[in-house]
Order: C-alpha cells, then structure tokens, then sequence
C-alpha cells in the first residue's frame, strides 16, 4: 500500500455540486497538507494541519474546507465547485517542518 | 519579489551533459531546502535535500549560498530518464508554516 492515498484519482463533477477528495497516510506523521497545481503556477497551499487540532489557512483557501477526522486522515471539500477549481490536487504529509514531504499521486478533478 | 523563483526552461541537452539549475528564494528565515522531481501529471518526489555544505547523491549535487539566497542542482552524464520537472523547495521559515515550492524547470534529455 502507498505511504499516502488520494481519493478518488480522477473526478468529474458539475459546478454548484459539493465534493469531498480524501487522503490517508500510513506514516503515522502529525503534519498533513493539501496542494493544488495548475499548469504555469506550480504548487499552491490550501490548508495544512500539524495536529488534529490545530488547521490553517494556506495561500489560496477561499472556496475550500477540510476535515482532519485522525491522524491519519484530512479531507479537502469543496462546498460548492466552480470550472476555476479544475486542477490536480495532491496531499502530502510530513514528519516536521526540516523534513521534505511524501506526497500522495494526487486527484485531477475537472469541474465543467 | 516571488518566495521561490526558477527559470523554467525547457533546458534540452543531449544524453551525457552535464546541466545545472538555480534557484533564488526571498526568505532568509527559512531553514530546510530541497529539490524534488515531478514526472508529468505525477505527484512530486524528493530528489535530495540541500545541506549548506553541499551534498552530492550520484550524478546530482545540490548547493546552497545563504548570503546570496542561491541554490543549485547540477546533473551530471545526464540520462533519458532524468527528463522531468525539477522543483526547488524551502521552508517558510517559521515553525508554523509549510513548504513553499518554486514553479519548477522542465529538463528534456534526447538521444
């Protein structure tokens, strides 16, 4: 089994509609992120999670919202799709912050 | 100023070249820093940390000059299979943040 699984891989969903992209870690590290990458703007910062407890805004989280149900689990939704949110959606985690992160193969959702 | 700024190429080198990238970052608080390959439409993978000493894994050596904000990767006798995205990475520099990723620069070995 992969370190971190995204899902589902793939999705396509209409605007208005509320999805959920869901990714699990088995490495049992407290810090879990969730990324999108469009192409020419590489990777942006959704939100982040150090602990179960404890979640933040990243640099593009307007539209978006997240659940960490374990710590093993943070999930991304987006409440109400819209065709600007079409992109690749990768999660990721970590052991702390001087470590480089293991991310997941990520979801590509297509919002038409 | 962008935190993370790479030139993204395409750099396109024949199979046994030797290419370098570089890289720039604003913060100077930040603290950790790596390259990580993206094959495309596949998650990103670390490739090496850069350690301020500089570090040499195989073919590829990292650098990193904190006065300048300056890293670098070099790629040596470069292989059709090193044909990815290269992303330079750093940390925000404070406990509470998160990694911040460069754009990226695509590398087409050929034949």
């Amino acid at each position: 089994d992969a370190d971190v699984t995204q899902t589902p891989r793939n999705r396509i969903t209409k605007t208005g509609k509320r999805i959920m992209l869901e990714c699990s870690q088995t490495k049992g590290h407290d810090r879990m992120y969730w990324y999108r990458q469009d192409p020419g703007l590489g990777l942006r910062l959704i939100y982040y999670s150090f602990d179960v407890k404890d979640i933040n805004k990243g640099e593009i989280s307007d539209g978006y919202s997240v659940s960490r149900q374990a710590q093993a689990k943070f999930s991304l939704s987006l409440e109400s799709a819209i065709p600007n949110q079409t992109a690749l959606y990768f999660c990721a985690t970590s052991e702390d912050r001087y470590y480089g992160y293991t991310f997941g193969s990520g979801t590509r959702l297509t919002v038409v | 100023r962008k935190e993370v700024e790479q030139d993204p190429g395409p750099f396109n080198v024949p199979e046994g070249a030797t290419v370098a990238f570089n890289c720039t970052y604003s913060n100077s608080a930040s603290q950790s820093f790596f390259w990580y390959r993206q094959d495309c439409r596949k998650e990103p993978k670390l490739l090496m940390s850069v350690y301020s000493s500089g570090n040499e894994d195989g073919r590829f050596t990292a650098q990193l000059n904190r006065a300048s904000q300056y890293i670098s990767l070099l790629i040596r006798d470069s292989k059709l299979s090193d044909s990815a995205t290269y992303l330079c990475v750093v940390n925000g520099g404070q406990a509470g943040t998160a990694l911040i990723f460069g754009k990226g620069t695509t590398l087409s070995v050929s034949s």
